[in-house]
C-alpha cells in the first residue's frame, strides 16, 4: 500500500462548480498535511497546510480526519485557472525533519 | 528575483556519462533538498541537507552525490547515467527542517533525458 494514496483522476468540472476530493495516508503517526498544487510541467507550490480543525482559504476548504487517515480538499466556484493537479503531501514524524511524502496526485480539469 | 534556481532546465544525455545540476536558493533558508518526480508524476525525496550537513538521504543509488559548499546551494552529481534516472529533478529549500508546518519552496526543476 502506497503511504500517501490519491485517485489520479482527471475530475471534470464544469466552471463556476464545486468539486472535492480526498487523499489516504498510511501512516498514523503523521504529522503534519498539505496540498501543493502542480500546474503542467511546473513545480509544486504549496496551495495550504491541512490543521486538525479543518481550514479555508478563499474558495478552498481542507479538511483533516485523523480517525480515518484522509484529508480533504473542496474547491467552490471553480475557475479555469485552477486546473492543475492537486498533491496530498504528509509529514512522518517530527524527529524525521520536514520530510515530506507526496501522493501521485489528482488532477482536476475545469471546463467553461 | 527567482527564490529557487536549478540548472540547467534541461539535460538530454548518453548512458554512461557524469552530469551535475545546480541549485541556488535566495531565500536565506537553512534546509535544502533534491527530489526526483518519475514518470508517473511521483514526487520523491532524495536527499535533504540542513546548514551544508546531510540530514535525509533515501534509498538512493551512490551513484548520486549531492554536494552542499555553503547552506545557499545544494548541487546533485550523477554518475555512470541509466536509462532509468530520466525523470524530473526538482531542488527545493525551507526555513528549517526540524518545525513540521515549513513551506518548502521548489526550484523549476531540470528535466533529464538519459539516451
Amino acid at each position: 500500500r502506497k503511504e500517501v494514496e490519491q485517485d489520479p483522476g482527471p475530475f471534470n468540472v464544469p466552471e463556476g462548480a464545486t468539486v472535492a476530493f480526498n487523499c489516504t495516508y498510511s501512516n498514523s503517526a503523521s504529522q503534519s498535511f498539505f496540498w501543493y498544487r502542480q500546474d503542467c510541467r511546473k513545480e509544486p507550490k504549496l496551495l495550504m497546510s491541512v490543521y486538525s480543525s479543518g481550514n479555508e482559504d478563499g474558495r478552498f476548504t481542507a479538511q483533516l480526519n485523523r480517525a480515518s487517515q484522509y484529508i480533504s480538499l473542496l474547491i467552490r466556484d471553480s475557475k479555469l485557472s485552477d486546473s492543475a493537479t492537486y498533491l496530498c503531501v504528509v509529514n512522518k514524524e517530527r524527529a524525521a525533519g520536514n520530510k515530506l511524502t507526496f501522493g501521485g496526485g489528482t488532477r482536476v480539469l475545469v471546463k467553461p | 528575483d527567482t527564490a529557487v534556481s536549478q540548472t540547467p532546465k534541461y539535460l538530454v544525455t548518453q548512458m554512461g556519462n557524469d552530469k551535475s545540476i545546480k541549485c541556488e536558493q535566495n531565500l536565506g533558508h537553512d534546509t535544502m533538498y533534491w527530489y526526483k518526480q518519475d514518470s508517473k508524476k511521483f514526487l520523491k525525496i532524495m536527499f535533504s541537507y540542513n546548514n551544508k550537513e546531510l540530514i535525509i538521504n533515501e534509498t538512493v543509488p551512490n551513484r548520486f552525490s549531492p554536494k552542499s559548499p555553503d547552506k545557499a546551494h545544494l548541487n546533485l552529481h550523477i554518475n555512470s547515467l541509466e536509462l532509468g534516472d530520466s525523470a524530473v529533478y526538482f531542488c527545493a529549500s525551507s526555513q528549517e527542517y526540524l518545525s513540521s508546518y515549513n513551506e518548502q519552496f521548489f526550484g523549476p526543476g531540470t528535466r533529464l533525458t538519459v539516451l
